[in-house]
């Protein structure tokens, strides 16, 4: 079963928006990653937030971890056409294996 | 630096044969992992290495076998090819498993 679930599954905003996507997992974890996937490549790792980090920034991307309710945001400021693509996050279980949700496609149109 | 490279990009098989995906890596990460991605849903993981000389079943192992062929080198066997096997296959690394992983650009195995 998938550990973390993405919502929206599909986002679809104009060029300068901002987009925000959810990420809501099970159980304890260590660490929570973002990535993405630009259609028919493969993942390119974004960002990561250890299980005591609240928030991280990066650049447009600005992620938030709530470890009480167990979900994470992913917020992508000013966006842009290039930022068309699937967004995963990840959260590792036992072993330091990834799990990954099942995406948002986010379709940010010029 | 190359990254982590894959081969064949492209594959068509026969029901019942048999095949090895390749995968090597240039980041002298001592994690591997191999995942198959299929429409509409998120990457599953088929098998892993945390370091060289150990492999371990991900979630979704039944039909594949590996090999943690050397550091770098981590293959993907599919014994006897079913269609339920169609899928893109990422391989990918990370210098241990808590790590950022860094992923191929995917193998688009279709079984006929």
């Amino acid at each position: 079963s998938q550990q973390g679930e993405e919502d929206p599954q599909a986002l679809s905003i104009q060029e300068g928006e901002n987009a925000t996507m959810n990420c809501s997992y099970k159980t304890s974890i260590n660490n929570l990653q973002w990535y993405r996937q630009n259609s028919g490549r493969g993942l390119v790792h974004l960002i990561l937030i250890r299980s005591n980090e609240r928030e991280k920034h990066s650049g447009r991307l600005r992620v938030t971890l709530d470890t009480s309710k167990k979900s994470s945001s992913l917020l992508i400021t000013a966006s842009r056409a290039a930022d068309t693509a699937s967004y995963f996050c990840a959260t590792d279980a036992a072993g330091g294996k990834l799990i990954f949700g099942q995406g948002t496609e986010l379709s940010v149109k010029p | 630096n190359a990254g982590v490279t894959q081969t064949p990009k492209f594959q068509v098989l026969k029901t019942g044969q048999s095949m090895t995906l390749q995968c090597a890596q240039d980041m002298n990460h001592n994690s591997m992992y191999w995942y198959r991605q299929d429409p509409g849903m998120g990457l599953r993981l088929i098998y892993y290495s945390a370091s060289e000389g150990t492999t371990d079943k991900g979630e979704v192992p039944n039909g594949y076998n590996v090999s943690r062929l050397n550091k770098r080198e981590f293959s993907l066997r599919l014994e006897s090819a079913a269609p339920s096997q169609t899928s893109v296959y990422f391989c990918a690394s990370s210098a241990l498993t808590y790590n950022e992983q860094f992923f191929g650009p995917g193998t688009r195995l279709t079984v006929l």
